[in-house]
């Protein structure tokens, strides 16, 4: 099993839904991240959590809030869903200190 | 500012060939990775390199953390290492902590 896992892996949704992505990881990080990329694009930060009760915006936050329900467990959602959200969402974890990253294998999310 | 900033943006291999890939970072980035984005969008850990040389089978990669830059190499290369490499660092400092990116080498290899 993977260590940091992304649910769901796609999704179709339509302009104006309430959709939630989640992740969950088994490494016991304390921090943990959400980026978005766009084609040709790196990725971009969009919320950080250094412990369940630390919630941070990152550099494209709106649109979008996050929920740290438990060390193990950080979910993204979008309130309302517009098409230029659509885009590959990736959950991250690391320990404190600026060590090494880990990633999930990425929400693929299409608005219509 | 805060950069990442990686080149070439393309490269076009022939099956067999080396290649070198840079990264160059500035201040207030540090601990310095590289990963491989595959063909289904999977972010692949390489190295994690603050400083230094590791090598990993046809993969080495060398950070110069003075001289603010890491290059990624890659040997014989083989059409199963195409993709897109990123290099991110940390920024430690004000936001603390967050993974700044560039915005990758494309990479084809061609049998």
């Amino acid at each position: 099993d993977a260590d940091v896992t992304q649910t769901p892996r796609n999704r179709i949704t339509k302009t104006g839904k309430r959709i939630m992505l989640e992740c969950s990881q088994t490494k016991g990080h304390d921090r943990m991240y959400w980026y978005r990329q766009d084609p040709g694009l790196g990725l971009r930060l969009i919320y950080y959590s250094f412990d369940v009760k630390d919630i941070n915006k990152g550099e494209i936050s709106d649109g979008y809030s996050v929920s740290r329900q438990a060390q193990a467990k950080f979910s993204l959602s979008l309130e309302s869903a517009i098409p230029n959200q659509t885009a590959l969402y990736f959950c991250a974890t690391r320990r404190q200190g600026g060590t090494e990253a880990f990633f999930g294998q990425g929400t693929r999310l299409t608005v219509v | 500012g805060i950069q990442v900033e990686q080149s070439p943006p393309d490269l076009i291999l022939q099956e067999g060939a080396n290649s070198t890939l840079r990264c160059n970072f500035s201040d207030s980035v540090n601990n310095l990775q590289w990963f491989h984005q595959n063909p289904w969008g999977q972010l692949i850990n390489l190295f994690y390199i603050p400083s230094g040389t590791k090598q990993n089978g046809r993969l080495s990669a060398t950070t110069v953390a003075t001289e603010r830059y890491s290059l990624l190499y890659i040997s014989s290369s083989q059409t199963t290492d195409s993709g897109v490499y990123f290099c991110a660092g940390n920024h430690y400092g004000g936001s603390q902590g967050n993974l700044i990116f560039g915005k990758g080498t494309k990479l084809s290899v061609k049998p």
